[in-house]
């Protein structure tokens, strides 16, 4: 197992256009997280799945983006009309729950989006 | 909120210097994360302290975690220039992280 993936590494759209990004987690992984993260920012939480639930989606995150985890194994986030905010590198994560909770993430390298 | 709230924002250290960076939340966790992001790449995680201990070492780091003032901090002693990078906390709550702005360290040679 090599890791996260993420698909493609980088992506350049016009605004309005749709946009769709692919995360291959770690096999044995039930948990999969989605993040947005601009220049000298955090990643934000947008939302994460385990197996092919969706368990919470950001109330920041706008209709036009959506994921999903179709028999819980790869994801897909989709922006549909980008917009030049919606510019930023999107972080894909997963993580094997423990029976204690705890839950370390493994991130990908990102998708890096550029809307212009 | 669960986001964590690094401080300070950056620090610049010159190297064999111990750094530490400081997180607070507002709300309960089940356990509290760290993180490193070197430029332009991915997030690694470093260590990981349950919401029921105090205290934890891995290497050169030290993680403490008060959860009666919702604040951990994260020393990296004898520090290195590999060590250059942004530092994120993320608090975890049943199984969501939610990571903060960060603490950019810089360590110069």
């Amino acid at each position: 197992d090599t890791g996260v993936s993420q698909d493609p590494r980088h992506k350049i759209t016009k605004r309005g256009q749709n946009v769709t990004f692919r995360c291959d987690p770690i096999s044995e992984h039930n948990r999969l997280y989605w993040y947005r993260q601009t220049l000298g920012q955090g990643p934000e939480f947008l939302t994460y799945f385990q197996n092919e639930a969706q368990l919470e989606k950001s109330r920041l995150l706008s209709d036009r983006f959506s994921a999903e985890r179709p028999k819980g194994s790869f994801s897909t986030l989709e922006i549909q009309r980008t917009e030049q905010g919606d510019s930023a590198m999107y972080l894909c994560a997963s993580s094997s729950l423990q029976v204690s909770g705890a839950n370390v993430l493994t991130f990908g390298a990102g998708s890096r989006l550029t809307v212009l | 909120s669960q986001q964590g709230e690094e401080d300070p924002q950056a620090l610049s250290i010159q190297e064999g210097e111990n750094a530490t960076m400081n997180c607070s939340y507002k709300t309960s966790i089940n356990n509290l994360q760290w993180y490193r992001q070197n430029s332009g790449r991915g997030l690694v995680h470093l260590i990981l302290i349950r919401s029921n201990e105090r205290e934890k070492h891995s290497g050169r780091l030290r993680v403490t975690l008060d959860t009666s003032k919702k604040s951990s901090s994260l020393l990296i002693t004898a520090s290195r220039a590999a060590d250059t990078a942004s530092y994120f906390c993320a608090p975890s709550r049943w199984g969501k992280l939610v990571f903060g702005a960060g603490t950019i360290l810089r360590v110069k040679s």
